[in-house]
């Protein structure tokens, strides 16, 4: 199957600053790629849908000025965690493929915020 | 719409027993369904997949049954085994869109 990249595994940030995090399609091209979210035993919870050249679209409660994406390339999508809280703590999926067909999905990163 | 769970359903089985996991979806208007798996710490990996013009599906010791009419879905896993042991969850796609619906997850335990 096809592979997706995400970096950083992991992070750990104060209370207030930003983080980024990157997901690349190393074999495919990706015109859309999607961020999700998961917190401990729970489910995947999508949060928007990363468009190559366009604005993301989010799902409903998802703050957009908040999570700023940013799909730069049919590679590359980066999601930025602005002014982080702790309640933002999380692991962070990103997932690409194409029009009703499998996704794939990258390692995820776990975020916390201190 | 999208599933939030207070905990995971745990499903124990021994090893080498046959896992049957279930999933109620959401939509009647889906049209293509997964299972993955996700292991702790890792992104969720493709299963198998059946789209809503088919009722079974066959893989490598999986195997997906899908019934529309009461919007159900399961996973059969064959001669279970250790490195089953995950949390499995199945999505749907409505089909007019890529995005994904996930389900709220069954955590399998394996035990010798």
């Amino acid at each position: 199957g096809a592979v997706v990249s995400q970096h950083p595994s992991w992070v750990i940030c104060k209370s207030g600053t930003s983080v980024k995090i990157e997901c690349r399609s190393l074999d495919f091209q990706a015109t859309t790629m999607f961020w999700y979210r998961q917190f401990p035993k729970q489910s995947l919870m999508l949060m928007a849908t990363s468009n190559e050249g366009s604005k993301a679209t989010y799902e409903q409660g998802v703050e957009k000025d908040k999570f700023l994406i940013n799909h730069a390339s049919l590679t590359l999508s980066t999601l930025t965690v602005t002014s982080a809280h702790p309640e933002d703590s999380s692991f962070y999926i990103c997932s690409g493929g194409g029009v009703g067909e499998e996704q794939f999905f990258g390692p995820g990163t776990r975020l916390t915020v201190l | 719409g999208e599933s939030v769970g207070l905990h995971l359903p745990t499903l124990s089985v021994q090893e080498g027993d046959n896992s049957i996991i279930n999933c109620a979806y959401s939509n009647s208007a889906s049209d293509y369904f997964i299972w993955y798996k996700q292991e702790s710490g890792k992104g969720p990996q493709f299963i198998i997949d059946i789209r809503s013009n088919m009722d079974k599906r066959q893989g490598q010791r999986v195997t997906v049954l899908l019934n529309k009419t009461v919007k159900h879905l399961s996973l059969q896993i064959a001669a279970t085994q250790p490195g089953d042991s995950a949390v499995y969850f199945c999505a749907e796609n409505l089909g007019k869109t890529d995005k994904l619906i996930f389900g709220t997850g069954t955590r399998l335990q394996v035990f010798p």
